[in-house]
């Protein structure tokens, strides 16, 4: 089983709701990523997990918080989100161990902020 | 992070050789080169990587220059299928998992 699957497809919130996306692969991989894609751009990584740690927080504004239950689930818990926040949220997971391990991405979430 | 430069689009003829160019001057001895592809609604999925040496596989072959500064994603036989960005990305090995996407290629496949 190589799938990385995402929870919702689609996802339209409010500014003041509070939702949770989620992702999930069981490939044994110990990193998983967030990544953040607007249109007709290239995707940009938010967040990097390794061993259910936080390992790389790009930067990223506290109304995303990240989490990492276990070694097959990434949440990604949002509240008190923007217009601008509105694009195709990317999970994907990866082996550990070199530059040389491909990643695997899942289909996206697709949020839009009301 | 070392970058890659791509043409913004390219246009092929179904069932004929493309050849994707990424230009990457400024890598490192042991950067590895990863390609990926994105198809039309649908997240990023893996074509094929390299250190050196060509390389090829079921989805296309890999050409790298012997001063590794440029390399050239081959896809044998362009299929409408293959209509997708194509982006080339640098992994350094002490890479901490950081894996940043330039602007990509955008192919467009003609029947």
């Amino acid at each position: 089983d190589t799938e990385v699957t995402q929870t919702p497809k689609h996802l339209v919130m409010g500014m003041t709701n509070k939702k949770s996306l989620k992702c999930e692969q069981h490939m044994g991989h110990r990193a998983m990523y967030w990544y953040k894609q607007k249109a007709k751009k290239p995707p940009e990584l938010m967040f990097v997990y390794s061993y259910e740690k936080l390992s790389i927080n790009e930067s990223v504004p506290s109304r995303f918080s990240p989490e990492c239950p276990n070694s097959s689930l990434l949440n990604l818990h949002l509240h008190a989100l923007q217009p601008e926040d509105s694009a195709l949220y990317l999970c994907a997971s990866s082996q550990l161990g070199g530059p040389f391990y491909e990643q695997y991405f899942g289909p996206g979430t697709r949020l839009t902020v009301t | 992070d070392a970058k890659t430069t791509q043409p913004n689009s390219m246009e092929s003829n179904e069932e004929e050789p493309v050849h994707l160019p990424c230009n990457h001057s400024t890598i490192s001895g042991t950067d590895y080169i990863h390609w990926y592809r994105q198809l039309p609604s649908q997240g990023p999925e893996y074509v094929i990587h390299g250190l050196t040496s060509n390389v090829n596989n079921r989805m296309a072959s890999l050409a790298i220059a012997e001063d590794r500064k440029s390399s050239t994603l081959i896809l044998h036989r362009a299929t409408l299928r293959d209509a997708a960005v194509y982006y080339c990305i640098l992994r350094p090995h002490n890479y901490g998992q950081n894996f940043v996407f330039g602007p990509g290629t955008r192919l467009s496949v003609l029947p």
